[in-house]
């Protein structure tokens, strides 16, 4: 199946910087990105749908000078998280989607954010 | 403004057990809805895949269904092991404005 992939993993920064995330899709061109967020024991909530070249549309009540994403190529996309805080701790996860009728996600395996 | 619903948020039940989770939608204007697995801490695990046109489908111990007229899909697990314990999400792919929506999640826990 298709593989997406998110690096780093976990990553710890301190209050005040900013930390980038990416999702690659490894073996298809994924048209379609999604960033979601998840806090401990509650569900996904999308943040943001980006289309490769063309400007992310980012769901009510996210910042999109806070979370910057850039989806540059058919296999990458990019979160950036500026000017973090500890509130910004959380789980982020990307999906992508190809082309085809099934419009099946897949999803990267998630990063997790801890800011001090 | 489609809301999707799981119930229950949490179950526990001895090794052996055939179980059912229930997700529900509010909008049947959906293109397809999936079943996850989540373990602590990790990503997500695709369970299966149902498209809008089709009524369920299988793979191994896990069937689920979807009824999009009563806007429900259930998962069926058979004979559940303490290596099913995780947290199930269902989502649905809604048509408008091409997002997909999750559950809050059942957590499951299968007692050796």
């Amino acid at each position: 199946g298709a593989v997406v992939s998110q690096h780093p993993s976990w990553v710890i920064c301190k209050s005040g910087t900013s930390v980038k995330i990416e999702c690659r899709s490894l073996d298809f061109q994924a048209t379609t990105m999604f960033w979601y967020r998840q806090f401990p024991k509650q569900s996904l909530m999308l943040m943001a749908t980006s289309n490769e070249g063309s400007k992310a549309t980012y769901e009510q009540g996210v910042e999109k000078d806070k979370f910057l994403i850039n989806h540059a190529s058919l296999t990458l996309s990019t979160l950036t998280v500026t000017s973090a805080h500890p509130e910004d701790s959380s789980f982020y996860i990307c999906s992508a989607r190809g082309e085809g009728q099934s419009y099946e996600q897949y999803f990267g395996p998630g990063t997790r954010l801890t800011v001090t | 403004k489609q809301e999707v619903t799981q119930i229950p948020a949490a179950l526990s039940v001895p090794e052996g057990e055939n179980l059912v989770l229930n997700c529900s939608f509010t909008d049947s204007a959906i293109y397809n809805l999936q079943w996850f697995r989540q373990d602590p801490g990790k990503g997500l695990t695709s369970l299966l895949l149902i498209q809008s046109s089709q009524r369920e489908q299988t793979s191994g111990r896990l069937n689920a269904s979807l009824d999009k007229s009563s806007g429900r899909s259930t998962l069926y697990i058979a004979a559940s092991q303490p290596g099913d314990s995780a947290t199930y999400l269902c989502a649905a792919y809604h048509t408008g404005g091409f997002k997909t929506i999750f559950g809050a999640g059942t957590r499951l826990f299968v007692k050796a």
